[in-house]
């Protein structure tokens, strides 16, 4: 699985946009980028994923530029409850392989 | 609304105990893993199936080991529990063939050895 490089951490207002970068400029073209995020130690949970297309749900969207190098995962009005640590995982979709998670961004929404 | 079950949520337990973390999944997932997580640390994998019967260790080493005899249910269990043991238990599953592979976890066991 391709490596991904995330800020440490970052802050956003609540009511914000939070706009999460990550690098994977080793992706391949049949990885996916995945986002996880874990509120304060509970189990980690699944966000949103995208091959090379923009993709939103009703969680966050997600913008992957058009080399798929980068991507950001946006949370269009941050609240406090989206405190957490946000993972970014590119991972082919067939892989045999476990997700790693690696150590992730660290959002703080304040009020 | 989880459909993955851990339990217990917290255990606190004497050294050389025998315990076992139970982990259960009513979502028919051929996938189960177990991670390992510190308090703001990383999670490191230490356990993963494939499917009944199959189980392998993960990236890190732990002493705990690991049954898969049903889909449904992926214990985990510790002979002889030290303080070194003492951390968070995280259990999760995926299904293969979805179509985004998405892991499911459960909340957790925080393990205490005293």
């Amino acid at each position: 699985d391709a490596k991904t490089t995330q800020p440490t951490s970052m802050d956003c207002a609540e009511g914000r946009a939070a706009n999460l970068p990550c690098n994977h400029s080793t992706i391949s073209g049949n990885e996916y980028v995945y986002w996880y995020r874990q509120i304060h130690s509970q189990g980690p949970q699944y966000i949103i994923h995208g091959l090379k297309n923009n993709e939103t749900n009703e969680m966050a969207s997600l913008i992957i530029t058009e080399d798929r190098k980068s991507s950001t995962l946006i949370l269009p009005h941050a609240t406090l409850r989206d405190t957490a640590v946000y993972y970014c995982i590119v991972r082919a979709a067939n892989s045999g392989y476990a997700l790693n998670f690696g150590k992730g961004t660290s959002l703080l929404v304040t009020p | 609304e989880a459909d993955i079950y851990q339990t217990p949520r917290y255990l606190v337990i004497g050294t050389g105990k025998k315990i076992t973390l139970e982990c259960s999944q009513t979502m028919g997932h051929d996938k189960m893993y177990w991670y390992q997580q510190d308090p703001g640390m990383e999670l490191h994998l230490i356990h993963y199936s494939y499917g009944v019967n199959s189980t392998e260790k993960g990236d890190l080493s732990s002493e705990s080991t690991v049954s898969r005899i049903r889909t449904e249910h992926f214990p985990l269990t510790l002979e002889s529990a030290r303080p070194s043991h003492t951390s968070q238990y995280l259990c999760a599953s995926s299904a293969q063939g979805t179509p985004n592979y998405g892991y499911t976890f459960g909340s957790g066991t925080r393990l205490t050895v005293v």
